[in-house]
């Protein structure tokens, strides 16, 4: 089945350690989103990938980034994660045709970060 | 005021009750999205509209343009409906702006 896949589903770290997350997909979608979501909260958008467009909240901290290096994945970097970044890291894809803003996302499983 | 307001924010029925979720949003939108997302995490997209009504089994979404109203109904409410319901939208863009949930508890 095609699908968005998120590996780990679970990442512990330690304070400043940096942490990569993974996301992939096989619908071969051409925007992929990274969402954060911490307890309790509704999913906040950190970038999104409009192919190899790269767009930037503008609230987003300069301690995570991102690559795409191909269609399928999409990573999520953490450089010196704080224990304020344990949170649920969600990503998504949507076709991203003429009219993206009426196209459905399709959310991963999530990956659960733990800062330590 | 949040852009994207539901209610009510908690939910329990009964196994077999007919559920209303509402969601009322400010802003001009392209379109009106309703998702699931259970305990453990992942994220289903059960609905996305910008006029008129949808169904999927025994769920049924309405959304009324002039009123910047969306309603989700579940119908024979099952405790595997169990979990929180969020309503989001998106404007010209294709970034959501979420509401902040309803969680529901279905029992037996």
């Amino acid at each position: 089945d095609a699908m968005v896949i998120q590996n780990p589903r679970y990442q512990v770290t330690q304070f400043g350690k940096p942490v990569t997350l993974s996301c992939s997909q096989t619908l071969n979608h051409n925007v992929m989103y990274w969402y954060q979501q911490k307890s309790s909260q509704a999913p906040k958008l950190l970038f999104h990938y409009y192919d190899k467009d790269f767009n930037n909240e503008a609230d987003t901290p300069d301690n995570f980034q991102s690559r795409r290096p191909n269609t399928s994945f999409c990573f999520l970097d953490i450089r010196s994660p704080g224990l304020g970044d344990a949170a649920m890291y969600l990503c998504a894809t949507s076709r991203g045709g003429g009219r993206a803003f009426q196209e459905t996302q399709y959310f991963g499983p999530g990956t659960r970060l733990l800062v330590l | 005021k949040n852009e994207v307001e539901q209610s009510p924010q908690n939910l329990t029925a009964q196994e077999g009750e007919f559920i209303t979720i509402n969601c009322s949003y400010s802003v001009g939108i392209g379109a009106l999205h309703w998702l699931q997302q259970h305990p453990g995490g992942g994220i289903v997209s059960l609905f996305m509209l910008s006029s008129g009504k949808k169904k999927h089994g025994r769920l049924i979404a309405t959304i009324n343009i002039q009123e910047k109203h969306s309603s989700l109904h579940i119908t024979a409410s099952h405790p595997r409906d169990s979990a929180v319901y969020i309503c989001a939208v998106t404007g010209t863009a294709s970034k959501l702006t979420f509401g902040t949930g309803t969680r529901l508890q279905v029992t037996l």
